[in-house]
C-alpha cells in the first residue's frame, strides 16, 4: 500500500516569499491533516479536512496560510508571505475516517527553511 | 502550561537496556493515547495505541496509561540500536473528534 506522498521534500525561501506544498493521501482515506512541526517540538495540527470540507482550522494562521483539498483527494498548503518563524517541517497525514481507532498515517514531511 | 508535557531528553542507553519514556497531561478529556516513533528526517509512525487506562503489550513494547494520575508510559525491553529515534506521545479526546495533541518528543539513542 502506497503511503502519504508529499512534495517538495525540501524548500529554502526568503522571508516574504511564497511557497506551496502538495500532499497525496493514501487511497481511500477521507480525512487529511496538515501538521506543523518546529524543530524540537511535537507536531501541531494546522488544518483537518473530511473529504473536501474543513473540519478544524482553528490553529491555521489564516492571514498567511491557506489550504485546500479539491475533489476530496490531493491537498495543497500555501504560505504567503513567509516569515522566519515558519521554518518547520510540514507533515501531511491521512486516515480512513476522522474517528478514533483509525490509524493516522504521516508522510515524510516537507522541510521549509525561511531565510 | 502545555497540554502535554514530555521530557525531550536526550536519553542514551546501552544495547539491551530497558528504555522508559513518559508523558503527563492536563486535559482530563483525553481518552485515546498513542506513541509514535519518528526516525531522523522521516514522518512519525504509530507504535502503540491505547484506549483509556490500562496496559498494552506488543512484542518488546509496553504502553501504560494511568488516567487518575494523567500519566502515560512506554517501555522498550531489550533495546536495539534500531530503536534509536524520537518517541512522541499523542492524545485525543473523542471518538468523532480525532485530533492529536503531541508531546515534544524524547530522543533516544541505543548504543551498540
Amino acid at each position: 500500500e502506497a503511503g502519504v506522498a508529499q512534495s517538495p521534500r525540501y524548500k529554502i525561501i526568503e522571508k516574504r516569499q511564497s511557497v506551496a506544498f502538495w500532499c497525496n493521501p493514501i487511497s481511500g482515506h477521507a480525512t487529511l491533516y496538515w501538521y506543523q512541526q518546529i524543530l524540537g517540538q511535537g507536531p501541531k495540527l494546522l488544518i483537518q479536512f473530511q473529504n473536501n470540507g474543513v473540519v478544524d482550522d482553528s490553529q491555521l494562521p489564516k492571514d498567511r496560510f491557506s489550504a485546500e483539498r479539491l475533489k476530496g483527494v490531493d491537498s495543497t498548503l500555501k504560505i504567503q508571505p513567509a516569515k522566519l518563524e515558519d521554518s518547520a517541517v510540514y507533515l501531511c497525514a491521512s486516515s480512513l475516517t476522522g474517528y478514533s481507532g483509525n490509524t493516522i498515517y504521516f508522510g515524510e514531511g516537507s522541510w521549509l527553511t525561511v531565510v | 502550561q502545555k497540554e502535554v508535557e514530555q521530557d525531550p531528553g536526550p536519553l542514551s542507553v546501552p544495547e539491551g537496556a530497558i528504555v522508559s519514556l513518559n508523558c503527563t497531561y492536563s486535559n482530563s478529556a483525553f481518552q485515546y493515547f498513542m506513541w509514535y516513533r519518528q526516525y531522523s528526517r522521516k514522518g512519525p509512525e504509530l507504535l502503540m495505541y491505547t484506549y483509556s487506562s490500562g496496559n498494552k503489550e506488543d512484542g518488546r513494547f509496553t504502553a501504560q496509561v494511568d488516567k487518575s494520575s494523567k500519566y502515560i508510559s512506554l517501555f522498550i525491553r531489550d533495546s536495539q540500536p534500531s530503536d534509536s529515534a524520537t518517541y512522541l506521545c499523542a492524545m485525543s479526546e473523542g471518538s468523532n473528534d480525532y485530533k492529536l495533541s503531541f508531546g515534544a518528543g524524547t530522543t533516544v539513542t541505543v548504543r551498540a
